[in-house]
């Protein structure tokens, strides 16, 4: 167990719909960060968090939004979805200090994100 | 362009047999390396990293890993596999500013274990 966790971790859903998916980061963790691992594209990285504001952004499409709130938790909106949306995201969580300890980078279990 | 390239995609060992699976990246300075496995329906583990120092870093799992500089590679080895290693492994490279990296993946080696 990581300590990232990670709802739901399983969701079907209608393209052109909206859904949200939710982490919460390791005790402690002021960074987090979400990727998307396909079939075809294998694991890409998403964006990136730091203490409620973005800090790195890789390629995430403009349908699709996060945030980080207060307490740390992060979401991940997803709308108008397509059917190549389906994917399984993840999110992952590290320290704010520099060196190794700030690099290592836990990941949750993910949520499988299915668009029919 | 920092890469990082997993030359097979899937390997098949029997159980008991050694295991090598190679990782070669490209980046502008040393980076910081990691492996990572995904089993079956599973969220990514954190095998193990390196940092600097002793080129050859221990894992959990009985996993290893040595980093040659020359070769830009970080090669995950293992001397006696279990058919419960059987998933997918990922190598990743990273340097951030503690707390602002992000890890680049490599597509993955699949093993499977025969009996």
């Amino acid at each position: 167990d990581s300590g990232v966790t990670q709802t739901p971790k399983h969701l079907i859903t209608a393209t052109g719909q909206r859904v949200t998916l939710r982490c919460s980061p390791r005790s402690g963790d002021l960074s987090v960060y979400w990727y998307q691992q396909s079939l075809d594209q294998g694991l890409q990285f998403l964006i990136q968090y730091y203490n409620g504001e973005e800090r790195a952004k890789g390629n995430i499409l403009e349908r699709f939004s996060a945030q980080q709130f207060p307490d740390l938790h992060s979401e991940l909106n997803l709308s108008s979805l397509e059917l190549g949306d389906s994917a399984l995201y993840f999110c992952a969580s590290s320290v704010a200090t520099p060196g190794p300890s700030g690099n290592t980078i836990y990941f949750g279990e993910g949520s499988w994100l299915t668009v029919v | 362009a920092q890469s990082v390239t997993q030359p097979d995609i899937h390997i098949t060992v029997s159980e008991g047999a050694s295991l090598e699976l190679r990782c070669n990246y490209s980046y502008g300075a040393t980076p910081y390396l990691f492996w990572y496995v995904q089993s079956p329906g599973q969220g990514l583990q954190l095998l193990l990293k390196y940092f600097s120092g002793d080129t050859l870093v221990q894992g959990i799992k009985g996993f290893e890993a040595e980093f040659k500089r020359s070769q830009s590679s970080f090669n995950l080895r293992k001397p006696s596999v279990h058919w419960s290693d059987a998933a997918e492994y990922f190598c990743a490279v990273g340097r951030g500013q503690g707390g602002y990296n992000k890890l680049i993946f490599g597509a993955g080696t699949r093993l499977a274990v025969h009996p």
